[in-house]
């Protein structure tokens, strides 16, 4: 069975400070991971996927597979970056189920 | 293009009555997802199709949910009878292809409540 786990539910970080979310998960394969982001008032959109390795909005994440982890960070925080954010695993089996986390929302303090 | 279309935004209904709710993926999408989305549970996966074709449903709870896509651009999820706790946000999602490469796009949300 795939699980993604995501410890904090609420997070709040001053401005300009380094932001990190936590994200875990259970797999036996070899999985593929995302991170996505509600804004509020719009619609869940995908942020970024490990196979991408790509940095967005200032974002990255790395999979690091001895830890089972998938952390999103940004070395500094702004304030458009309050959101909801949800991190995502996919099995690399030809199936489109995507489990996600509980969610993480994010507060930058000004 | 509008993206993701799905209708009503929010409905109420009493316990037992039958609810349907719609949704009209992005043109030329192969792929649709409906998703639930509770305080408890969050974001869950009830069902998606590939080309109008239920792919996996592993994630539809019981009987009373089910889920159809007649043709390309409308798919709609039913509970009959409701129950207070089917009260959530359900999303609909669509994807060109596969999600390893695809981004997939949602929809605005419609948010059940049963009395």
């Amino acid at each position: 069975a795939q699980r993604v786990t995501q410890p904090e539910k609420l997070l709040s970080v001053f401005k300009g400070a380094p932001v990190e979310l936590k994200c875990n998960y259970s797999y036996s394969g070899s999985p593929e991971l995302f991170w996505y982001v509600q804004y509020s008032r719009q619609r869940l959109q995908l942020l970024l996927r490990h196979i991408s390795r790509e940095s967005i909005k200032g974002f990255t994440a790395d999979l690091n597979k001895g830890e089972t982890s998938f952390h999103l960070k940004k070395p500094f925080a702004q304030e458009e970056d309050s959101a909801m954010y949800y991190c995502a695993l996919k099995s690399n089996f030809g199936n489109e189920k995507l489990t996600f986390g509980t969610g993480t929302r994010l507060t930058i303090i000004p | 293009d509008a993206g993701v279309i799905q209708s009503p935004r929010h409905e109420v209904t009493e316990m037992g009555q039958e609810v349907t709710l719609r949704c009209k993926p992005i043109s030329g999408h192969d792929y649709l997802f409906w998703y639930r989305q509770t305080m408890m549970r969050g974001l869950e996966l009830l069902i998606y199709f590939n080309n109008n074709v239920p792919i996996d449903d592993s994630g539809m709870p019981e009987d009373r949910f089910s889920a159809k896509m007649p043709n390309a651009s409308f798919s709609t999820l039913k509970i009959q009878p409701s129950e207070p706790r089917d009260s959530a946000v359900y999303f609909c999602a669509s994807s060109l292809w596969g999600l390893a490469r695809n981004e997939q796009f949602f929809g605005p949300g419609t948010r059940l409540t049963v009395l």
